[in-house]
């Protein structure tokens, strides 16, 4: 049973363009959550997806940050008009199903560098 | 504003000895706590957790213990061993927050010497 997927594992952007993060949660998770983390510091919770539905994006900046976990595909993390403070590793967990107590399984991580 | 703290960036301990990890946190509305594991360009792994109903929690080598009244909880690996060498997050979360977001500590690393 794989694990949770990210890709790309790097990614370089110029500022002013787009950045798209992919993450497949496991096989049989509907919950997506996005975290980010930036150098020497813990991971900050950004969204939270479900199937077609973002349920807490309380994390998320509210420019140019986006987030879709469409009915089929993997769940995207879109950045526009990226800026050097946008330089983080990303990283996806999935659940099965939000319960409490429920453990989130982490995906290896993108980590973007805006030259 | 930090709801979690670690406040050890690092620490290092000899093979074999016990290795002590801290986290204090100012939220109380947290009534679930866990660790993590991370290794270099890795994803965070689950190690261990703690519901606030408890104060103590054992898996093999790894003891979790929390302190409701300090707001403290406490991350111990005996005896450590190299290859529990990594950065340790402390997390918390809240039972009446949708979808069960985790609140991160900065993490410490520890660095285990064989």
């Amino acid at each position: 049973n794989a694990g949770v997927m990210q890709n790309p594992r790097h990614l370089v952007r110029r500022r002013g363009q787009e950045a798209r993060l992919r993450c497949s949660p496991m096989k049989g998770h509907s919950h997506v959550y996005w975290y980010r983390q930036l150098p020497e510091e813990g991971l900050k919770f950004m969204v939270y997806l479900q199937k077609e539905n973002i349920i807490d994006e309380s994390g998320m900046p509210k420019e140019r940050f986006s987030a879709e976990f469409p009915k089929e595909g993997p769940s995207i993390l879109r950045i526009q008009q990226v800026v050097r403070g946008d330089s983080a590793a990303y990283f996806c967990a999935s659940s099965p199903i939000a319960l409490r107590y429920n453990e989130q399984f982490f995906g290896p991580g993108t980590r973007l560098t805006v030259l | 504003d930090q709801q979690v703290k670690q406040n050890s960036p690092s620490l290092s301990v000899q093979e074999g000895r016990i290795s002590i990890l801290n986290c204090d946190y100012t939220n109380s509305m947290f009534d679930y706590f866990l660790w993590y594991k991370k290794y270099p360009a890795e994803g965070p792994t689950f190690l261990i957790s703690i519901s606030s109903i408890k104060d103590k929690n054992e898996d093999g080598r790894f003891t979790v213990f929390l302190n409701k009244s300090a707001k403290h909880l406490s991350l111990h690996i005996v005896p450590s061993q190299p290859g529990d060498s990594a950065v340790y997050f402390c997390a918390a979360t809240e039972g009446n927050n949708a979808g069960n977001m985790l609140t991160f500590g900065g993490g410490t690393r520890l660095m285990v010497k064989p």
